[in-house]
């Protein structure tokens, strides 16, 4: 089983829509986690980190469910610009002065005019 | 302005030749991190250093070589003994320190065996 599974999609949505992805983690001792987003033929942006408590930046909201081991990131009025793939990120530290950084293999979304 | 700068943005190779792939930060951060992305693949890290002279193997080590001299700079030689080296290649830098802080990562290198 991969340490971080996503849904590679692709998603279709037409702008406006709401959209939401999930993401399951298998290390329980994993620590932070992060959604990145990737454009096309570019290297991956920190698109926000996630809280124990959910948190939200402007039309995003990223939730984290530890008993459950998954992370959902939800986009609100989609825009055209949201096209991107987006990456699940969980880090953790398996020793003292050492940590590691896994990264899902993305989903791929487009907006549709 | 502070940043990661990965040069060159796209690197031919011929068979049997070494390459070296630059990676240099201003961000003052102690951790930086070399990663490889196959197409419809997650990123998989090669080599990671938190400190000067010292690196760490990651999952994919095998025909990859390191040096981190400098707290700024974290070079990455792809040898001959890396069998499959087409590849986008992402240098990334982080703090190391608070959990809750992400890495940013360099424009990447576009490597093609020709």
């Amino acid at each position: 089983r991969k340490e971080v599974e996503q849904d590679p999609g692709p998603f279709n949505v037409p702008e406006g829509a709401t959209v939401a992805f999930n993401c399951t983690y298998s290390n329980s001792a994993s620590q932070s986690f992060f959604w990145y987003r990737q454009d096309c033929r570019k290297e991956p942006k920190l698109l926000m980190s996630v809280y124990s408590s959910g948190n939200e930046d402007g039309r995003f909201t990223a939730q984290l469910n530890r008993a459950s081991q998954y992370i959902s990131l939800l986009i609100r009025d989609s825009k055209l610009s949201d096209s991107a793939t987006y990456l699940c990120v969980v880090r953790r530290r398996p020793s003292l002065g050492n940590e590691k950084l896994t990264f899902g293999t993305g989903t791929r979304l487009t907006i549709i005019p | 302005d502070g940043g990661i700068t990965q040069s060159p943005k796209y690197l031919f190779r011929k068979e049997g030749q070494n390459v070296t792939l630059s990676c240099e930060q201003n961000l003052n951060h102690d951790a930086m991190y070399w990663y490889r992305q196959d197409p419809g693949q997650g990123l998989r890290l090669i080599y990671y250093s938190q400190i000067v002279n010292d690196f760490q193997k990651g999952d994919i080590a095998e025909g990859y070589s390191v040096s981190r001299e400098k707290k700024e700079s974290f070079p990455l030689t792809v040898t001959s003994a890396q069998k499959n080296p087409t590849a986008f290649y992402l240098c990334a830098s982080g703090t190391g320190g608070s959990l809750n802080y992400g890495y940013t990562f360099g424009s990447g290198t576009r490597l093609t065996v020709v």
